[in-house]
């Protein structure tokens, strides 16, 4: 079965400073993998998602994540945060023919003025 | 921009009681989630309907939680008894394809349901 794992548990970033949030996944081919934010109170929002091809995804709010086969990886970047970017992150990966996705625990994101 | 709706936003009941949470997924959409997020941890599927059916309840404990969705449409999730441990968010989600295509669809989610069991 795939899993996920996010390192950071809390990033705080200042107003106007670059972002990047650290997603590894767990799956024996290539994975879908999702981004989404969940604001306080709120239910969760795609940011973007990748199924194939280009490895470079670009997703809402200005977000883009990068899929790296050798790394395992699906990081998510921003170059420049803004106040209402403040919220949890997760990551998510599904499987073709698997109905089914497996959330990471999440980072939550902190901005300083 | 159609959203998914849940009821209530906020429930507070005491351990041993019923409760239930109920969850309008946008128009159309044919597959409807339910997820258990627990406080710091990321959603956990509970169960999936493909239109009226269930399609994978495994996560489910069934001694205590049924999950309906009669008409393909609204569904609705319940507790009982139920217990401290099942204090969290309780999330819909709904997705327009059918079984098969699900894991390459978007999932919409609602606002989730935050359950407190004193």
């Amino acid at each position: 079965a795939q899993s996920v794992t996010q390192p950071d548990i809390h990033i705080t970033v200042s107003e106007g400073a670059s972002l990047e949030l650290r997603c590894n996944y767990s799956y024996g081919a290539t994975p879908y993998l999702f981004w989404y934010v969940q604001s306080p109170g709120q239910g969760l929002q795609l940011l973007l998602k990748y199924f194939s091809g280009d490895t470079l995804v670009q997703g809402i709010k200005g977000f883009e994540a990068e899929f790296k086969r050798s790394q395992s990886s699906f990081n998510l970047r921003k170059p420049s945060v803004h106040w209402s970017d403040a919220a949890e992150y997760f990551c998510a990966v599904g499987a073709p023919n698997d109905y089914k996705l497996s959330f990471g625990a999440g980072t939550t994101v902190t901005v300083r003025a | 921009e159609a959203e998914v709706a849940q009821s209530p936003r906020y429930k507070i009941t005491e351990k041993s009681q019923a409760v239930a949470f109920w969850c309008d997924p946008i128009s159309g959409h044919a597959t409807l989630y339910w997820y258990r997020q627990i406080l710091g941890q990321g959603p956990e599927l509970l169960v999936q309907f493909q239109d009226e059916s269930v399609v994978d309840d495994s996560q489910l404990p069934k001694d205590r939680f049924s999950a309906e969705r009669l008409k393909g449409v609204d569904s609705t999730l319940k507790i009982q008894p139920a217990e401290l441990g099942d204090s969290a968010m309780y999330l819909c989600a709904s997705s327009p394809t059918h079984f098969g295509t699900a894991s390459t669809d978007t999932q919409y989610f609602g606002p989730g349901t935050r359950l407190t069991v004193l």
